[in-house]
C-alpha cells in the first residue's frame, strides 16, 4: 500500500548548524510533496512544498530535494535558529487523489 | 485572510458515546480533509470532501463518517467511541492541493 518513511524520528543540533530530514515513498504516481511544521500545541504550518517536475527549490534557509527515481526527497534547514525547533513532517500526495500520505515525523531540537 | 476554524477546542467523551467535530474552510476553498493524529503518531488521512461529495477515505471504520455542507464546512461524526479515538483530529482546507489545517480538536474518551 501506501507509504511514507521518515528518517531520523528525532534530531538535535547546535543552533547554527544544519539539519536534513529524509523521506521515502512507496506510490510512484506520487507528484506533490509538502513538507509541515508543527509547533508544540500548534496546528501543523506548511513551509515549502516541491512537485515532481522540479528537483530543487529553496526558500530562504529551507530547502527542498525531490529524486524521483529513487523515490525519496529531503527537507535542508541551514544556520538553524531556536524557533526551528518543533516536528518535522513530510508528505506525498497526487493530483488526482490529493489525498495526503504522511511520514511519522521528525522532533528537531536546535540547542542553543 | 481567516484561517481554517475547528469547534470545539477539547472534548471529554465517555466510552460508546457519539461525538461531532466541525471545520470551517478558508474563503474559497472548496474540499475539506480530516485527519488523526494520536499522541507521538504522525497524522493518519480520514476523509476527504469536495463539492458536498465524500471523494476519499482512509482505512478507518464505517463509526467514522462525515458530511459537507454547501458552504463547504464540515462535520466528522465519531459513533459508539473506543478508548483509542483519543486524539487530536485536524481539518484542513484546499482549493488546489495545498492544504492548510486548523488547529484541531483534542478528544479524550474515558
Amino acid at each position: 500500500g501506501e507509504n511514507v518513511e521518515q528518517h531520523p524520528s528525532t534530531l538535535s543540533v547546535q543552533e547554527g548548524d544544519s539539519a536534513v530530514i529524509k523521506c521515502t515513498y512507496s506510490d510512484s504516481a506520487s507528484n506533490y510533496f509538502p513538507w509541515y511544521k508543527q509547533e508544540l500545541g500548534k496546528r501543523p504550518q506548511l513551509i515549502i512544498d516541491i512537485r515532481s517536475n522540479v528537483g530543487e527549490k529553496k526558500d530562504q534557509r529551507i530547502a527542498v530535494t525531490l529524486n524521483k527515481t529513487a523515490k525519496h526527497f529531503s527537507l535542508h534547514i541551514t544556520e538553524t535558529q531556536p524557533e526551528d525547533s518543533a516536528v518535522y513532517f513530510c508528505a506525498a500526495s497526487n493530483s488526482g487523489t490529493y489525498k495526503y500520505i504522511f511520514g511519522t515525523g521528525t522532533r528537531l531540537k536546535v540547542l542553543a | 485572510e481567516a484561517g481554517v476554524t475547528q469547534s470545539p477546542t477539547h472534548l471529554i467523551k465517555t466510552r460508546g458515546q457519539q461525538v461531532t467535530l466541525r471545520c470551517s474552510p478558508i474563503s474559497g476553498h472548496t474540499s475539506v480533509y480530516w485527519y488523526q493524529q494520536a499522541l507521538g503518531l504522525g497524522l493518519q488521512f480520514l476523509l476527504w470532501y469536495d463539492e458536498g461529495e465524500e471523494r476519499n477515505r482512509g482505512n478507518f471504520p464505517p463509526r467514522f463518517s462525515g458530511r459537507q455542507f454547501p458552504n463547504y464546512s464540515s462535520e466528522l461524526n465519531v459513533n459508539a467511541l473506543e478508548l483509542e479515538d483519543s486524539a487530536l483530529y485536524l481539518c484542513a482546507s484546499s482549493r488546489n492541493i495545498e492544504q492548510y489545517f486548523g488547529p484541531g480538536t483534542r478528544l479524550t474518551v474515558t
